[in-house]
């Protein structure tokens, strides 16, 4: 089984409605990321979650929240979405003992916003 | 503020060629480096990563990179190119966690095709 990985893999939404992408890991890992990937634009940081308790903003938070629900969950809304919000999500996630690690990332959400 | 460029947006290479993915970093601090590769409809995966020590950092699949700090550059290069080897490739950048945690900023990707 793949060790992080993110519901649903593919999902269309009108403009207005609200919607979650979930992430998952099974890694152990303390830290976890959202991401979202447009063409020609690389990956943005979204929002960051050191622990339970330590959620932090990303370059590109405006229009989204989050949520840590446990160590292995990071829920990213999109409270009223919007067709710029069409991409690429991706969840990752890293160890967190104070050094700097690779992260790992799940296999993406494909979002459309029509 | 840390930024990553990579030159090229798109290369394209014979199977059994060299390949070469540049990549330029801006960093305050002492940067770690990272490239990932992302095949069609995957998420990434880590090719390699420079942290400290040795600078030329060897990766899977034989892919490698050299970190050059007077050139503020970690290129990623392979002898042979395969076919399997067609994807796109993302160059990224962290400091250290106590200045900057973990936050990684990445390039704007790099597509490599490979021609038979």
């Amino acid at each position: 089984d793949a060790d992080v990985t993110q519901t649903p893999r593919n999902r269309i939404t009108k403009t207005g409605k609200r919607i979650m992408l979930e992430c998952s890991q099974t890694k152990g890992h303390d830290r976890m990321y959202w991401y979202r990937q447009d063409p020609g634009l690389g990956l943005r940081l979204i929002y960051y979650s050191f622990d339970v308790k330590d959620i932090n903003k990303g370059e590109i938070s405006d229009g989204y929240s989050v949520s840590r629900q446990a160590q292995a969950k990071f829920s990213l809304s999109l409270e009223s979405a919007i067709p710029n919000q069409t991409a690429l999500y991706f969840c990752a996630t890293s160890e967190g003992t104070g050094v700097t690690y690779e992260q790992y990332f799940g296999p993406g959400t494909r979002l459309t916003v029509t | 503020a840390q930024s990553v460029t990579q030159l090229g947006s798109h290369v394209s290479v014979s199977e059994g060629a060299l390949v070469l993915l540049r990549c330029n970093y801006s960093s305050s601090v002492p940067p770690y480096l990272f490239w990932y590769v992302q095949y069609p409809n995957q998420g990434l995966q880590l090719l390699l990563k420079y942290t400290t020590g040795a600078t030329l950092v060897k990766g899977i699949n034989g892919f490698e990179a050299e970190f050059k700090k007077s050139e503020t550059s970690f290129h990623l290069t392979k002898p042979s190119a395969h076919m399997s080897d067609a994807a796109e490739y993302f160059c990224a950048v962290s400091g250290p966690w106590k200045s900057s945690g973990d936050k990684l900023t990445f390039g704007t990707g790099t597509r490599l095709a490979v021609r038979p």
